[in-house]
């Protein structure tokens, strides 16, 4: 199984703050890496899929790049909307794959 | 607008078999894998497999041995089963629609409400 890893586990920002998320893949994935943000007691929502493209409906605030084991998912201008868990997930290799969150809270 | 629906029973004890479905509204029910995936507190989230339209099916081989998808492509539902539940079991399964090449990077763009399972004696 490719072993997803993300940094931080958690992280504290206040409103307007710049945040970037990282997540390594254990073995290369090419660009089949996508990020979902979830709020308590809701679904994953998928923010970005193969590894930059940012999906219909989210503001573009969310940025990500990285390719091969290397990824990063940026918030720039941090809204109170934002502060939720944060999960990468790789689409490359079966069984699919996520990794363990990054929970952005309010400092 | 797509939608995914969901429902089964939430209370169940060890031993017993989860019996979940989930109904898909909207968009191309035959293009896509449907996925079932669950999140619990101790293994956050873990995918458990995906079917399409056809039957084909594609397991985690961590839970291979007790897990049975199947489709009804008239009524647009996918059902999941997994059998010989244990408390470690317990968790929120979601539906989800992914499934490469339609999704390029394999992404689940839509998501269940999610059916919270609790398996207890």
């Amino acid at each position: 199984d490719i072993q997803m890893t993300q940094s931080p586990p958690s992280l504290s920002a206040s409103v307007g703050d710049t945040v970037t998320i990282a997540c390594r893949a254990s073995q290369s994935i090419g660009t089949f890496l996508n990020w979902y943000q979830q709020k308590t007691g809701k679904a994953p929502k998928l923010l970005i899929y193969g590894a930059s493209t940012l999906q219909t409906g989210v503001p573009s605030r969310f940025s990500a790049r990285g390719s091969g084991t290397d990824f990063t998912l940026t918030i720039s201008g941090l809204q109170l909307e934002d502060f939720a868990t944060y999960y990468c997930h790789q689409g490359h290799s079966s069984p699919r794959t996520f990794g363990q969150g990054t929970n952005v809270e309010v400092k | 607008q797509v939608q995914l629906q969901q429902w089964g029973a939430g209370l169940l004890k060890p031993s017993e078999t989860l019996s979940l479905t989930c109904a898909v509204y909207g968009g191309a029910f035959n293009d896509y894998f449907w996925n079932w995936i669950r999140q619990s507190k101790g293994k956050g989230l873990e995918w458990i497999g995906e079917i399409n339209f056809s039957g084909n099916t594609n397991y985690n081989p961590s839970l291979k041995s007790r897990v049975a998808m199947s489709v009804d492509t008239v009524k647009r539902q996918v059902s999941l089963r997994l059998s010989s539940l244990t408390a470690a079991d317990s968790a929120v399964y979601y539906c989800a629609r992914g499934g490469y090449p339609t999704q390029v990077a394999g992404q689940f763009d839509y998501w269940g409400q999610g059916s919270r399972v609790s398996v207890s004696s």
